[in-house]
């Protein structure tokens, strides 16, 4: 159990739907994360929320919409999503977004057809 | 810009084998972390080591241990008698240690490494 918990774990979504990613950290941390983890691709940082506010959005495009309510919670909303879209989505947290460890969620394995 | 490269795509050898995986890094920064996740099959990464750019200490922890070479820009980690639970691909991974990074951490493409019993 890494504090970190992901759901849902797997995701089929067509192009036309409408889905979000959930993200709930329980170790108090400040700053939560969205990476995304393609095949044969390394990992790639999406958006970076500290104390709630966006700090970090890396040319992802607008189809991805991630909210971050409250420190503890992150969520990716999806829409008309691409077939190259389908990877392994990671959230990840750390106590203040500075260069410490991050910890990992299991991530969702999306999806799209 | 960062990059972080691990040229050892795959990795296959029999349990009790040493192993040692390569990372070789670049930035401009004069202060970073550089960092060894683990992504068993469960899919969540799972944090080994940080090591800041200024300690070129070697580090072991139990079977495992790092070599960081800042003059030839590499941070390679072993596995000493390697067990069939080490299989997974490990990241190597790069941040700057500067106020705003925001833990923007560059990774590696990973090396999968199975262990045969």
């Amino acid at each position: 159990e890494t504090g970190v918990t992901q759901t849902p774990r797997h995701l089929v979504m067509g192009m036309t739907n409408k889905k979000s990613l959930k993200c709930e950290q329980h170790l108090g941390h400040n700053a939560m994360y969205w990476y995304k983890q393609s095949a044969k691709k390394p990992l790639e940082l999406m958006f970076v929320y500290s104390l709630e506010e966006r700090v970090e959005n890396n040319s992802v495009p607008s189809r991805f919409s991630p909210e971050c309510p409250n420190s503890s919670h992150l969520f990716l909303h999806l829409h008309t999503l691409q077939p190259e879209d389908s990877a392994l989505y990671l959230c990840a947290s750390s106590p203040m977004g500075g260069g410490e460890k991050l910890f990992f969620g299991s991530g969702t394995q999306l999806s799209v057809l | 810009a960062q990059k972080v490269t691990q040229a050892q795509t795959e990795i296959s050898v029999v349990e009790k084998e040493d192993v040692t995986l390569d990372c070789v890094y670049e930035t401009r920064d004069t202060t970073y972390y550089l960092f060894w996740y683990k992504q068993p099959p469960s899919g969540e990464l799972v944090f080994l080591i940080r090591r800041n750019s200024f300690d070129e200490q070697n580090e072991i922890s139990g079977r495992y241990s790092w070599n960081f070479q800042k003059s030839t820009s590499s941070f390679n980690f072993t596995i000493t008698a390697s067990q069939v639970v080490d299989s997974a691909v490990y990241f190597c991974a790069l941040a700057n240690a500067g106020g705003t990074s925001y833990g923007k951490l560059t990774f590696g493409q990973g090396t999968i490494l199975t262990v045969h019993p």
